[in-house]
């Protein structure tokens, strides 16, 4: 079956730790986001890329570093620099250009600073 | 620059009963958006899609949509709610054509009294 794959479902993180969540998909989408949850604020958008070795930041960026080394893969890194890093990470991917397309999203990551 | 408001954070109807929420939109483009919903700890599923044409869109599970541009909305309705549509449902935009990253609301949480 096709679709997107996050991993771990639940990571705990120490005071200090940087910690990487892993997105795969196997959709052969060209696009790929990371957004970020927390009640009540909805998803907001960290980075996305639209090609292998490019990406940008998107609203939320600051304390958080992505790569796109192969189209299938987009892994997040939460750094020690992000403050409040406890929320709900969801990874997406899209079909770019050619009309308009919908995202299609993993399970989702649950992060929680211990 | 494009946002999403979500009017109402929590919603409850009676089982059988109309659903309504309400989604209000700005974009300086034509927009394209989209209804999402969202089970406890899941990633987010497609409802529904408008792109362009017809301004009434039907999606799963009942739900449909309709877009009002005099109004800068995009409500969903559903004629006759059930259980299993208890959820967190998102709108969002999007600008399409190579920029498909979503701009979402902050989501409103539909409760289903029995």
């Amino acid at each position: 079956d096709g679709g997107i794959t996050q991993s771990p479902k639940y990571l705990f993180r120490k005071e200090g730790q940087n910690v990487t969540l892993s997105c795969e998909q196997n959709l052969n989408h060209d696009a790929m986001y990371w957004y970020r949850q927390d009640p009540g604020q909805g998803l907001r958008l960290i980075y996305y890329s639209q090609i292998v070795n490019d990406f940008q930041k998107g609203d939320i960026a600051e304390g958080y570093s992505v790569s796109r080394e192969k189209k299938e893969s987009f892994p997040l890194t939460v750094t020690s620099a992000q403050k409040n890093p406890t929320a709900f990470y969801l990874c997406a991917s899209s079909i770019l250009g050619g009309g308009v397309t919908e995202a299609f999203f993993g399970q989702g990551t649950r992060l929680t600073v211990v | 620059a494009q946002s999403v408001t979500q009017l109402g954070s929590h919603v409850s109807v009676s089982e059988g009963a109309l659903v309504l929420l309400r989604c209000n939109y700005s974009s300086s483009v034509p927009p394209y958006l989209f209804w999402y919903v969202q089970y406890p700890n899941q990633g987010l599923q497609l409802l529904l899609k408008y792109t362009t044409g017809a301004t009434l869109v039907k999606g799963i599970n009942g739900f449909e949509a309709e877009f009002k541009k005099s109004e800068t909305s995009f409500h969903l309705t559903k004629p006759s709610a059930h259980m299993s549509d208890a959820a967190e449902y998102f709108c969002a935009v999007s600008e399409g054509f190579g920029n498909e990253k979503l701009t979402f609301g902050t989501g409103t949480r539909l409760t289903i009294i029995p």
